[in-house]
């Protein structure tokens, strides 16, 4: 059983959908969790970065963290196509600089 | 900003050449790291360096070596290539305060 765990899709909504991204996890000494978006050909850039449970908004994303039920969440709100990208869940351990990454879910957002 | 920088961006390999693929990084991070992208395996680590002079295994280092050469440049080898190692290949690098790893653009590389 992989450590992190993310449906890979496709996942496609129309443009103005909100979307809702997950990765489950098993190991509860994961502290750090972040998403990055990859678009086609390119490496990944970060796109949410947060500490332990809670929410933490930017613009239309929002990062949410539950820890009691190791699940992470990433909300779109009025996705667009440009949305449409690859998107990995990462996560860490305090004081371990190495991430454990999720397979991705590829979004599709068609106007 | 160049950020992180990898090179080459393609190649094409025959099975038992092989290559050095060069990253670098103009952000001043003491950690760098290579990884893999397989399609339904996501990003697995090969080698990280924590700091200059020091490196270490990741996930799936068989097959590769690396060379922390300074603290800007970290390179990967691959001595001997395999069909296996048809991949591509992401550069990253972290600095200390938040850790947040920083890719490069990537080298699709194909063996055959």
């Amino acid at each position: 059983q992989k450590e992190v765990e993310q449906d890979p899709g496709p996942l496609s909504v129309p443009e103005g959908a909100i979307v809702s991204l997950n990765c489950t996890y098993s190991n509860s000494a994961f502290q750090y969790f972040m998403w990055y978006r990859q678009y086609s050909r390119k490496g990944p850039e970060l796109l949410m970065y947060t500490y332990s449970s809670g929410n933490k908004e930017d613009g239309r994303f929002t990062a949410q963290v539950d820890k009691s039920s190791k699940y992470i969440s990433l909300f779109i709100r009025d996705s667009q196509p440009s949305d449409s990208a690859t998107y990995l869940c990462a996560m860490r351990k305090t004081g371990f600089q190495k991430l454990v990454f999720g397979t991705g879910t590829r979004l599709l957002v068609s106007p | 900003n160049a950020g992180v920088t990898q090179t080459p961006k393609f190649q094409v390999l025959k099975t038992g050449q092989s290559m050095t693929l060069q990253c670098a990084q103009d952000m001043n991070h003491n950690s760098m790291y290579w990884y893999r992208q397989d399609p339904g395996m996501g990003l697995r680590l090969i080698y990280y360096s924590a700091s200059e002079g020091t490196t270490d295994k990741g996930e799936v280092p068989n097959g590769y070596n690396v060379s922390r050469l300074n603290k800007r440049e970290f390179s990967l080898r691959l001595e001997s290539a395999a069909p296996s190692q048809t991949s591509v290949y992401f550069c990253a690098s972290s600095g200390i305060a938040k850790n947040i790893q920083y890719f490069g653009a990537g080298t699709r590389l194909s063996v055959l």
